[in-house]
């Protein structure tokens, strides 16, 4: 089964400074991933996913992921955060046990961006 | 509505008592989930639906837990003689197909409170 790594429970950054949020998963033949973020108070929305092709994945509100196979990463990327991007990130990878295609998460990175 | 909604959005119970969530799937999803978020632990995967049937319960953690899905719609989680571990988020998620590359589209939450 796969598992998922983020490094980092919690991350404080200054408003326009760049970010990055750290994932690495389980090595495994063909991997499918995915960074979800969760507002306060709401539910989880996709920000990008990678399937296949290119490693860099945009997404939306100007983040980014590059997939790295050598180094089983999956890390998510944004030049000049703003205060709004303040939430919770959870990276995921599709697994396949037991007939279903789930996700398992990571246990997310809260990212804090200060004033 | 065109998300993935889940009622009550908060529930407060007492130990021992019974209690059920809903989940109502996005249109046309055949592929339903159920997630627990705990504090510090992540998401972690309950039990899956494919129409009405539940290929995968694996996640299910033990006997008071159950769930069932009709009309290959609308969801219900139950959870029997409730203890206090059992406070956490529980997350429903609703995709197209329930393949690997599908997006999982996932509703509010029910924030469950065992005294």
């Amino acid at each position: 089964a796969q598992s998922v790594t983020q490094l980092d429970s919690q991350v404080p950054v200054f408003e326009e400074a760049p970010v990055e949020l750290r994932c690495n998963y389980s090595s495994s033949v063909s991997v499918y991933l995915f960074w979800y973020v969760q507002y306060p108070n709401q539910g989880l929305q996709l920000l990008l996913k990678y399937l296949s092709g290119s490693t860099l994945v945009k997404g939306i509100n100007g983040f980014e992921a590059e997939f790295n196979k050598s180094q089983t990463s999956f890390h998510l990327r944004k030049p000049s955060v703003h205060i709004s991007d303040t939430a919770e990130y959870f990276c995921a990878v599709s697994d396949f046990t037991s007939g279903t295609y789930k996700y398992i998460f990571g246990t997310g990175t809260r990212l804090k961006v200060l004033a | 509505g065109a998300g993935v909604s889940q009622s009550p959005s908060n529930k407060v119970t007492e130990k021992g008592k019974d209690v059920e969530l809903r989940c109502d799937p996005i249109s046309g999803h055949t592929a339903l989930y159920w997630y627990r978020q705990s504090l510090g632990q992540g998401l972690e995967f309950l039990i899956y639906f494919q129409g009405n049937s539940a290929p995968d319960k694996s996640g299910l953690p033990s006997d008071r837990f159950s769930a069932e899905r009709t009309g290959g719609s609308v969801s219900t989680l139950t959870i029997q003689r409730t203890q206090q571990e059992d406070s956490a988020v529980y997350l429903c998620a609703s995709s197209l197909s329930g393949t690997s590359t599908d997006t999982q589209y996932f509703g509010p939450g029910t924030r469950l409170t065992v005294l």
